[in-house]
């Protein structure tokens, strides 16, 4: 699977909107992109996916570069709960079939002040 | 309801002893992962299988064995080779096809002493 680069971390404020970036220039025509997030002690929790066309779901939209070469997840207003670990990665359909595990980054530390 | 469920959340085990984890799903899912993290780090596959009766080496297999002999199970073996097995342990299903979402367990946390 290509890889991905997100920041490290980000901070943001209660009730306001998050852009969380993600890069993936060397992503392929048949790379989903695709959105997990993680709270402490938890599993991941999957968010949302796409390939060309912007995304709507009701946890989250996923904006998508016309060159596909980023994208941003967006929480429209974020909560104390939206506190976690979010994950960008890209998956592959056209790998021959079958699931070979998610290839998981460190991720963005997202912190939600009060 | 319909779910992954991994057990037991917490688990101890004397070092030199070999410890099975299980994960169970109901989802009718025929892929299934188990995922290794450590501490500010991302996951790291171990082993999936996408059908019964098979399975293949993640990134990270040694030390570690698995088996699938039914669709709903898919239980993980720490063996005593694996030398640094305290860890938090992820296990994952799927429908076959990669652009399908994935399910998560809460995970076990292992703790060897």
């Amino acid at each position: 699977d290509a890889k991905t680069t997100q920041p490290n971390s980000m901070e943001s404020n209660e009730e306001e909107p998050v852009h969380l970036p993600c890069n993936h220039s060397t992503i392929s025509g048949t790379d989903y992109i695709h959105w997990y997030r993680q709270l402490p002690s938890q599993g991941p929790e999957y968010v949302i996916h796409g390939l060309t066309s912007n995304v709507n779901n009701r946890m989250a939209s996923l904006a998508i570069a016309e060159d596909r070469k980023s994208s941003t997840l967006i929480l429209h207003r974020a909560t104390l709960r939206d506190a976690a670990v979010y994950y960008c990665i890209l998956r592959d359909w056209g790998s021959g079939g079958g699931a070979d595990g998610l290839t998981f980054g460190k991720g963005t530390h997202l912190i939600i002040q009060p | 309801d319909g779910g992954i469920t991994q057990s037991p959340k917490y688990l101890f085990r004397k070092e030199g002893q070999n410890v099975t984890l299980s994960c169970e799903q109901n989802l009718n899912h025929d892929a299934m992962y188990w995922y290794r993290q450590d501490p500010g780090q991302g996951l790291r596959l171990i082993y999936y299988s996408q059908i019964v009766n098979d399975f293949q080496k993640g990134d990270i297999a040694e030390g570690y064995s698995v088996s699938r002999e039914k669709k709903e199970s898919f239980p993980l073996t720490v063996t005593s080779a694996q030398k640094n097995p305290t860890a938090f342990y992820l296990c994952a299903s799927s429908m076959a096809g990669d652009y399908t979402e994935a399910f998560f367990g809460q995970g076990t946390r292992l703790t060897v002493v």
